[in-house]
């Protein structure tokens, strides 16, 4: 059982560049979610998936995109880009949706954008 | 103005002794969830205790408890017999049941950086 899990751990990207960020959770969790940690700001939520088959914004959506690919995976994808998007992103995954509901986080990914 | 705020950045306890991390969070929702989590120098989020608006009880787990004040909106986690591996940031943070389209948003302070000295 191996919770949640993030690929890559590190990237580096030029500015301009995309890529895509995967996580994948195996406890057959409904709800998941991707949020970003910035020196000093605490996490920001940045989509959301309350269960599969939707997804919604969040706090700080703008220059992403997400897709609930199937109840396990939800996958971050940044078209072009930029140095402001340097910032750790941790994906998380809760049973399902609703304040009660414990959030659990993948190990996060680094990413620089010079 | 701030959902979640903790006023102490920083935190020094001894080894052993009890330490209690501030948390004050507001909403006007009657419907809401608190948690903490904790991150160590590795990197990732381990979530540690959670207490709901409706909760009758404070929340324990094993050394870890809340301190749950819902008059004065506070919800301080205490770390009883503090240990080297405690050392870590801990965020505190709050879903909202629904408040004007918050849908549920984990919202997470800034964080309080613990150092359990020897």
């Amino acid at each position: 059982n191996a919770g949640v899990t993030q690929t890559p751990k590190f990237q580096v990207l030029k500015t301009g560049q995309s890529m895509t960020l995967q996580c994948a959770q195996d406890m057959n969790h409904n709800s998941m979610y991707w949020y970003r940690q910035d020196p000093g700001m605490g996490l920001r939520l940045i989509y959301y998936s309350a269960s599969e088959g939707t997804t919604d914004k969040g706090e700080v959506p703008n220059g992403y995109n997400v897709s609930r690919l199937n109840k396990r995976e939800f996958s971050l994808r940044l078209e072009s880009a930029a140095p402001s998007q340097t910032s750790v992103y941790f994906c998380a995954s809760s049973e399902d949706w609703g304040f009660t509901y414990e959030q659990y986080f993948g190990p996060g990914t680094r990413l620089t954008v010079t | 103005a701030q959902k979640i705020t903790q006023t102490q950045p920083g935190m020094f306890v001894q080894e052993k002794e009890a330490v209690t991390l501030d948390c004050t969070y507001d909403t006007s929702d009657p419907s809401y969830g608190l948690f903490w989590y904790k991150q160590p120098s590795s990197g990732e989020m381990i979530f540690l205790i959670y207490q709901g608006s409706y909760d009758q009880q404070n929340a324990t787990e094993g050394r870890y408890s809340l301190n749950f004040q819902k008059a004065r909106k506070s919800a301080n986690l205490v770390i009883s017999a503090s240990q080297l591996g405690d050392s870590a940031m801990y965020f505190c943070a709050m879903r909202e049941g629904y408040s004007g389209g918050s849908n549920y948003k984990l919202t997470f302070g800034k964080g309080t950086l613990l150092t359990v000295n020897p």
